[in-house]
């Protein structure tokens, strides 16, 4: 059974342009959590989505930062406009239902110049 | 306000120098604390799920506590390749999405 992954692993923008992070849940997975991981600084939990439905999008700064689970196709977290914060680690999280364990991806390292 | 908070925030060992590491947790209504390991430049390794006071769990040199205020990860005879940042989680108490609160995490350095 394949793990989460992610893709790409790394990605290097300017600022302005816009970053696309995808995440393939485990097989059989149907809850997506993403967590973002600043320098220096703990996980922060961001959206929780569900097949077509985000759940939970607290975390989530509210402009130019959106989240989609597709019916079809993997989880994609897009950010608009992208400033120097917004590097970071974006790590995505699959389990099989609520309050089960959460399994994570190897991440996208997200460098903005 | 939940909130998880881990100590000591780095820990080095000698090889074969066993010891413990202390996750503090405030949340209304546990729902479950998650140990992970973290190598850098990766994703977090799940290592135990607790549910409830009294449990244990164990895992080669690793094992892992629960009590209603805190958990422990206890390292036994530790070798080079444990050294790594151990994360504990646990599920935000007042909302129903299962989204995790994080500790800083500890930075375990064991030397040969």
């Amino acid at each position: 059974n394949a793990g989460v992954m992610q893709n790409p692993r790394h990605l290097v923008r300017r600022r302005g342009q816009e970053a696309r992070l995808r995440c393939s849940p485990m097989k059989g997975h149907s809850h997506v959590y993403w967590y973002r991981q600043l320098p220096e600084e703990g996980l922060k939990f961001m959206v929780y989505l569900q097949k077509e439905n985000i759940i939970d999008e607290s975390g989530m700064p509210k402009e130019r930062f959106s989240a989609e689970f597709p019916k079809e196709g993997p989880s994609i977290l897009r950010i608009q406009q992208v400033v120097r914060g917004d590097s970071a680690a974006y790590f995505c999280a699959s389990s099989p239902s609520l309050w089960d364990t959460q399994y994570f991806g190897p991440g996208t390292r997200l460098t903005v110049l | 306000e939940d909130q998880v908070t881990q100590s000591p925030e780095a820990l080095r060992l000698q090889e074969g120098e066993s010891s413990s590491l202390n996750c503090s947790y405030t949340v209304s209504g546990l729902r479950g604390l998650f140990w992970y390991r973290q190598d850098p430049g990766k994703g977090p390794e799940f290592l135990f799920t607790l549910y409830s006071a009294g449990e244990e769990k164990e895992k080669e040199r690793l094992k892992a506590t629960l009590t209603k205020k805190e958990s422990f990860l206890h390292i036994t005879a530790p070798k080079p390749e444990d050294s790594a940042t151990y994360l504990c989680a646990v599920p935000h108490g007042s909302s129903n999405t299962g989204k995790l609160i994080f500790g800083q995490g500890t930075t375990l350095q064991v030397k040969p």
